[in-house]
């Protein structure tokens, strides 16, 4: 079975400077998707970014990318250009690749709390 | 109104209540899924229905019970719950299909059983 490990509860950045949340899976697939999910306080989970493990370019959205090690299993979020409006949960999952009647289930750490400080 | 959304937003129950969950997606999509959030726990993936059939049971007590009567309505029906149900039940949907396909969450019900 797969599991996603994020092994920082909280974290805290000054706004404006970059931080980076460590993920790590494991997994015996070759080909699966890695997401990163951000929940505010009471608000909505919405999708960060996402990572096709084909792919050997990291993703990259505005301020926000990944950095992709395969071999390492590895999976982290670097947010650049800290704002205010960043601080949230924020989720790492995987999904399988395209396994039939599975396709659609993720599996979730669970979850680094971002502080951001003005 | 655009999205998931979730009714009620808060609900607190006895043990012997019975209440019912609602999720509404207006996004066409053909899949929605029922999660758990519990403090400091990964979620939980409870229940899914693709094309309006259950394609997965996480060996989910009985005491919870899904229906989805069309693709844009899910229900989770509770009864009789325990005090370790208390929780954030986020409702999800997607489009089931090949490929890297999100998942849209709603606000979620934040279920407190005393």
């Amino acid at each position: 079975a797969q599991t996603v490990t994020q092994s920082q509860p909280e974290m805290s950045v000054q706004e404006a400077e970059t931080v980076t949340l460590s993920c790590t899976y494991d997994t015996s697939e070759s080909d699966y998707y890695l997401f990163w999910y951000k929940q505010p306080p009471s608000r909505q989970m919405i999708l960060v970014i996402r990572q096709e493990a084909y792919k050997q370019q990291n993703a990259t959205e505005n301020r926000f990318s990944v950095n992709f090690q395969k071999a390492a299993k590895s999976f982290s979020l670097k947010i650049s250009d800290s704002q205010l409006g960043d601080a949230a949960m924020y989720f790492c999952a995987y999904r399988r690749f395209n396994s039939g009647g599975s396709n659609y289930k993720l599996t979730f750490g669970k979850g680094t709390l971002l502080t951001v400080n003005p | 109104e655009t999205g998931v959304t979730q009714t009620p937003r808060h609900l607190v129950m006895g043990m012997t209540n019975k209440k019912s969950l609602k999720c509404e997606q207006h996004l066409g999509h053909n899949a929605m899924y029922w999660y758990k959030q519990s403090a400091k726990k990964p979620l939980e993936l409870m229940f899914v229905y693709s094309l309006e059939e259950r394609v997965e049971n996480n060996s989910v007590p009985s005491r919870f019970s899904p229906e989805c009567p069309n693709s844009s309505h899910l229900f989770l029906h509770l009864h009789t719950l325990q005090p370790e149900d208390s929780a954030l039940y986020l409702c999800a949907s997607s489009q089931f299909k090949a490929g890297p396909s999100e998942q849209y969450f709603g606000p979620g019900t934040r279920l407190t059983v005393t």
